[in-house]
């Protein structure tokens, strides 16, 4: 089965230590995202990229990193930079599609997160 | 500035009946929205979207309706189940060159839960 697996589920550090979060996605999707949950807020987005090795910040990139060597892969590094990084962490893909969109067709496929705590 | 508003943070429906979720928006030059249905510790699931060309789009017991001269957009679930219980954003996107079903704007979420 097709799909996006983020691992690990529960993570724990330290202040002040980068910690990496895994995405990897088996759809053949061109795109890929990031976004952050936190309590009473909806998800914000902190990176996406639409081909490998390109990405973009999304509105909430300060003190997180990302890379996309591979199309199956987008792993997400939060920095010690991040003031408050403890959140629910969301990793998604989807078509990349240049065109107006005429059917909704391709909508995000989310993983099932991973839950950092840093304390 | 939340451009993407869900007022109610709970409804409560019995099973059998109509639950209405509702959401408001600021931005005019969103062009799709979206309706997303999450469980406690997974990912959210796609429910259902319509386009700001439409103002109604139609999937089994799930109907989304659009005013777009009063930016708000409704999810109607017919008949609720317990099943339908778990937390439903409501998302936006588009009004950019090279639209991408994945730059959304999401709101806060409602949990709806359906009583037996």
């Amino acid at each position: 089965d097709g799909g996006i697996t983020q691992s690990p589920k529960y993570l724990f550090r330290k202040e002040g230590q980068n910690v990496t979060l895994s995405c990897e996605q088996n759809l053949n999707h061109d795109a890929m995202y990031w976004y952050r949950q936190d309590p009473g807020q909806g998800l914000r987005l902190i990176y996406y990229s639409q081909i490998v090795n390109d990405f973009q910040k999304g509105d909430i990139a300060e003190g997180y990193s990302v890379s996309r060597e591979k199309k199956e892969s987008f792993p997400l590094t939060v920095t010690s930079a991040q003031k408050n990084p403890t959140a629910f962490y969301l990793c998604a893909s989807s078509k990349w599609v240049l065109e107006e969109p005429s059917s909704y067709n391709s909508p995000l496929h989310f993983g099932n997160g991973t839950r950092l705590t840093v304390t | 500035d939340q451009q993407v508003k869900q007022n109610s943070p709970s409804l409560s429906v019995q099973e059998g009946r109509i639950s209405i979720l509702n959401c408001d928006y600021t931005n005019s030059m969103f062009d799709y929205f979206l309706w997303y249905k999450k469980y406690p510790a997974e990912g959210p699931t796609f429910l259902i979207s319509i386009s700001s060309i439409k103002d109604k789009n139609e999937d089994g017991r799930f109907t989304v309706f659009l005013n777009k001269s009063a930016k708000h957009l409704s999810l109607h679930i017919v008949p609720s189940q317990p099943g339908d219980s778990a937390v439903y954003f409501c998302a936006a996107g588009g009004g950019a060159g090279g639209t991408s079903y994945g730059k959304l704007t999401f709101g806060q979420g409602t949990i709806l839960t359906v009583h037996p």
